[in-house]
């Protein structure tokens, strides 16, 4: 398998500008989950799905992010308009409800000037 | 309000030693408990999880004790090598009624010194 797909791995923009994040999970997972990764506030949940449901999204920032999951085999995260304080690595991870264990992918290191 | 306290922050070991990294959690319906090892760059990689049905967990060189009562757990890693030096996460979530999101501690960075 080749695990959890991110993309981009890397992206620039200014602020203001709308962002899209992009994320395969591991196919037959069905629990999908959204973390940001900051140096001030480490590892963080945003939101996770289950079949392709929103469960949790309590830890979205605010109105401006935004996570979709149209089907099991892909989900999006965006952030309209982008701010510089959004600056982060956000990992995409899936899970089965079999074990429980999260598998992370390569992360989007997403900076907003 | 942090739910997953980590310790220390950073370590220095030296090859072959024993690196032990220690975790504590508030919420006591937390009832899976994994760790992490991150690379640089990368993301992080499952390396070993425990339930608290069990006192501790081995798998390989790594080990993770578990203290239910205290609400501690912590990870071992036996005769260390200068390849395992990475930052070092301690999660925790419920899974009761299906998967919960993670609850992340701040990190070890720790440095094996050949």
């Amino acid at each position: 398998d080749a695990g959890v797909i991110q993309s981009p791995r890397h992206e620039v923009t200014e602020m203001g500008q709308e962002v899209t994040l992009r994320c395969k999970p591991i196919s037959g997972h069905d629990y999908l989950f959204w973390y940001r990764q900051t140096m001030m506030r480490g590892l963080e949940l945003l939101i996770y799905f289950n079949n392709n449901v929103p469960i949790d999204d309590s830890g979205m920032p605010e109105d401006r992010f935004s996570a979709k999951m149209p089907n099991a085999s892909f989900s999006t995260l965006k952030i309209q308009p982008s701010e510089p304080r959004d600056s982060a690595v956000y990992f995409c991870a899936s899970s089965s409800t079999n074990t429980y264990e999260q598998y992370f992918g390569p992360g989007t290191r997403l900076t907003v000037t | 309000q942090q739910q997953v306290k980590q310790s220390p922050q950073s370590l220095i070991v030296q090859k072959g030693g024993i690196s032990i990294i220690n975790c504590a959690y508030e919420n006591t319906a937390f009832d899976y408990f994994p760790w992490y090892q991150q690379f640089p760059g990368k993301g992080p990689a499952l390396l070993i999880a425990i339930r608290p049905d069990v006192s501790e967990k081995k798998e390989g060189r790594f080990t993770i004790s578990f203290n239910k009562s205290a609400k501690q757990f912590s990870l071992h890693i036996m005769d260390s090598q200068p390849g395992d030096s990475a930052t070092y996460f301690c999660a925790a979530s419920r899974t009761g009624g299906g998967a919960d999101g993670l609850t992340f501690g701040k990190g070890t960075h720790l440095i094996i010194q050949p």
